[in-house]
């Protein structure tokens, strides 16, 4: 099983539509979790941080499940802009460290 | 200010030649990351460096790979002998002391894409 597994899409959907992503972790104890988007041919970039009681940052809201073992991101009111892949990335190493591990990514087309 | 800087940004080798790769961390980040990206494999960590020491390298697929920092502004991933099988895009990434459940923020540069023939 993969440490950090997501639905690679493509998700195609209409400008101003809500979609949302899920992703699984393997590891119980993995202690931070984040999403990161990538444009195309472009490199990653931290996009928010996922706290336990879940947080919101204009039209994203991510949330985290422990007992589930899953993270999701929502976007609302999708732009062009927003069309990218998303990455959830975990920090599996109990206690802290620096040893991010990355999902495959899900892809996002958002259309006119 | 300058971001994490990669060098080269492609490159294309035949089978078997040696591939050095480049990256300068942000200035003052004491963590330096390479990743390597496949379509099939996603982002892999291959080797992270604190404060110019190897942390863990245990991402590094076999001996053909080699990563050394020399000083906090310079890292270098070596390939030799390269295989068509190392074709991805080589990402180097730094960032600022160790992750919170709050931060967790790595700065990549724009990456390497390899492509060996």
């Amino acid at each position: 099983r993969k440490e950090v597994e997501q639905d690679p899409g493509p998700f195609n959907v209409p400008e101003g539509a809500t979609v949302a992503f899920n992703c699984t972790y393997s590891n119980s104890a993995s202690q931070s979790f984040f999403w990161y988007r990538q444009d195309c041919r472009k490199e990653p970039k931290l996009l928010m941080s996922v706290y336990s009681s879940g947080n919101e940052d204009g039209r994203f809201t991510a949330q985290l499940n422990r007992a589930s073992q899953y993270i999701s991101l929502l976007i609302r009111d999708s732009k062009l802009s927003d069309s990218a892949t998303y990455l959830c990335v975990v920090n599996p190493i109990t206690g802290g460290g620096n040893k991010l591990t990355f999902g495959t990514g899900t892809q996002l087309k958002v259309e006119l | 200010d300058a971001g994490v800087i990669q060098s080269p940004r492609h490159e294309v080798t035949e089978m078997g030649q040696e591939v050095t790769l480049r990256c300068k961390p942000i200035s003052g980040h004491d963590y330096l990351f390479w990743y390597r990206q496949t379509m099939m494999r996603g982002l892999e960590l291959l080797i992270y460096f604190n404060n110019n020491v190897p942390i863990d390298d245990s991402g590094m697929p076999e001996d053909r790979f080699s990563a050394k920092m020399p000083n906090a502004s310079f890292s270098t991933l070596k390939i030799q002998p390269s295989e068509p099988r190392d074709s991805a895009v080589y990402f180097c990434a730094s960032s600022l002391a160790r992750f919170s459940g709050k931060t967790g923020e790595l700065f990549f540069g724009e990456g390497s894409r390899l492509t060996v023939l």
